[in-house]
């Protein structure tokens, strides 16, 4: 059974809308984290959540909103979507949010934005 | 500030052949140093880390040394397979609990 799961796998919006990427752990992890990786591009991290709390947040722009409603949910709420944004969104979680932890990653949601 | 730097955007060798793959980090204190490999399609997934200076270590074949004299942390691999081939991101956990992705090193070995 997968232990992080996304959805949806794959996400097609248009310039403007807004969508949910969601995001569910079942590893018993107290951190959770959103990273973004557009096409040819590396990893970049967007966000990280320790006892649903915000922790850290490299993200310029506030139209990316993380969303914990449980402990082991970390949904990511992107408003006014721009073709820029189109990219495979991974969320992943650790046991805590200390930096020596092993991350564990989601298989990813694909967003393409026309 | 942090960061991390992995020099070469591609590597390509045939099997059996030696990998090396260059990361260097800068930070205060003392980090936490990862390997993540990531195979086509799917997410990162840890290869190994070492979290005291001048260890080393090993996963699978591959190993790396925390160097701090030299703030190195190269992957190596003696033989490298096929199924190797994948990005391989160098990561820093600093002491204030934020995590750096290097630029990632593409693998591509050719049977």
């Amino acid at each position: 059974d997968p232990k992080i799961i996304q959805k949806p796998k794959y996400l097609v919006a248009v310039t403007g809308s807004e969508k949910i990427l969601i995001c569910e752990q079942y590893l018993g992890h107290n951190a959770m984290y959103w990273y973004r990786q557009s096409a040819k591009k590396p990893l970049e991290f967007m966000f990280s959540y320790s006892y649903q709390k915000l922790m850290d947040n490299q993200t310029a722009s506030s139209r990316f909103q993380p969303q914990s409603s449980k402990k082991n949910h970390l949904d990511l709420q992107i408003t006014a979507l721009k073709p820029d944004d189109s990219a495979t969104y991974f969320c992943a979680s650790s046991h805590d949010g200390g930096a020596r932890a092993e991350q564990f990653f989601g298989p990813g949601t694909r967003l393409t934005v026309l | 500030g942090n960061s991390v730097t992995q020099m070469q955007g591609q590597v390509t060798l045939s099997e059996e052949e030696f990998l090396f793959i260059n990361c260097t980090y800068s930070t205060t204190g003392y980090p936490t140093l990862f390997w993540y490999v990531q195979y086509p399609g799917e997410g990162p997934q840890l290869l190994l880390k070492v979290t005291t200076a001048n260890n080393k270590g090993s996963s699978r074949g591959f190993e790396a040394t925390y160097d701090k004299g030299t703030t190195s942390f190269h992957l190596q691999k003696a033989s490298v397979q096929e199924s190797d081939s994948a990005v391989y991101y160098c990561v820093l956990g600093d002491r204030n609990n934020r995590i750096f992705f290097g630029d990632g090193t593409q693998l591509v070995v050719k049977p």
